[in-house]
């Protein structure tokens, strides 16, 4: 049974960088029809893709906050992570990891969905 | 603003049947990219409801189906029970902005 866990602060003072962590079980992050993703809820708005990783290392962003996140995958210890710099209260939310797969051949991108979700995480943006 | 649009509530009686549009445009559930379906029951992460616009995951109920039809889709619940009280959320891929989009949520409230 695939499990996600997401780690992290929980709270984080403006400006700084946050730094998430989802832990896999039951699964791998070496899986190479798998991508692995952070989805996010902030206060007031709806669910956000913020961006994914292949076991490779390749990865892939919402434009709108390419230029602040890092995300990573660190197969020796099957996790994966993200990193948002230049924090504001705007991105004060809930934070989930996920899983994309799909069951079709020679698939693009856009033919994934996520079939696992993390609990998610808190994080909150504040002095 | 989502860029799928979902309304905000719906409701109906146990044992009713509810049906919760997903409308697009022609960048994402037009341009035959597939709608996903997705279930946040009271204080737990988002399941995995529906999947390519019309397949359930195993254990779901076949209470529960999508379809799709241009740029939208729906989804559809029948026999309506307590537990499916709850928040669904469509979401697709958009070619345009190159990004997973999501709808803005619908409270379904069991009477």
């Amino acid at each position: 049974q695939l499990q996600l866990q997401e780690s992290g602060p929980g709270l984080v003072m403006p400006s700084e960088t946050v730094s998430l962590t989802c832990s896999v079980s039951g699964g791998s992050v070496s899986s190479i029809i798998h991508y692995w993703g952070w989805i996010r809820q902030a206060r007031g708005k709806g669910l956000e893709w913020i961006g994914s990783v292949y076991y490779n290392g390749s990865s892939f962003s919402t434009p709108s906050l390419k230029s602040r996140i890092t995300i990573s995958v660190d197969t020796s210890k099957n996790q994966f992570s993200l990193r948002l710099s230049s924090v504001t209260a705007a991105d004060t939310g809930f934070y989930y990891c996920v899983r994309h797969v799909t069951d079709i051949v020679g698939a693009v991108f856009g033919d994934y969905y996520m079939d696992a979700w993390g609990r998610g995480a808190t994080v909150t943006v504040s002095s | 603003q989502s860029v799928l649009t979902q309304p905000p509530s719906v409701s109906g009686a146990p044992g009713q049947r509810v049906t919760i549009s997903c409308t697009g445009s022609s960048s994402n559930i037009g341009a035959d990219f597939d709608v996903h379906w997705y279930q946040r029951l009271p204080g737990t992460a988002p399941k995995l409801l529906i999947y390519a616009n019309i397949f359930r995951p195993s254990g779901v109920p076949d209470r529960f189906s999508g379809s799709k039809s241009g740029t939208s889709a729906s989804l559809a619940i029948t026999g309506l029970q307590a537990e499916d009280e709850a928040d669904y959320y469509c979401q697709s891929y958009d070619s345009s902005l190159s990004v997973w989009v999501f709808g803005g949520g619908t409270k379904l409230t069991v009477l």
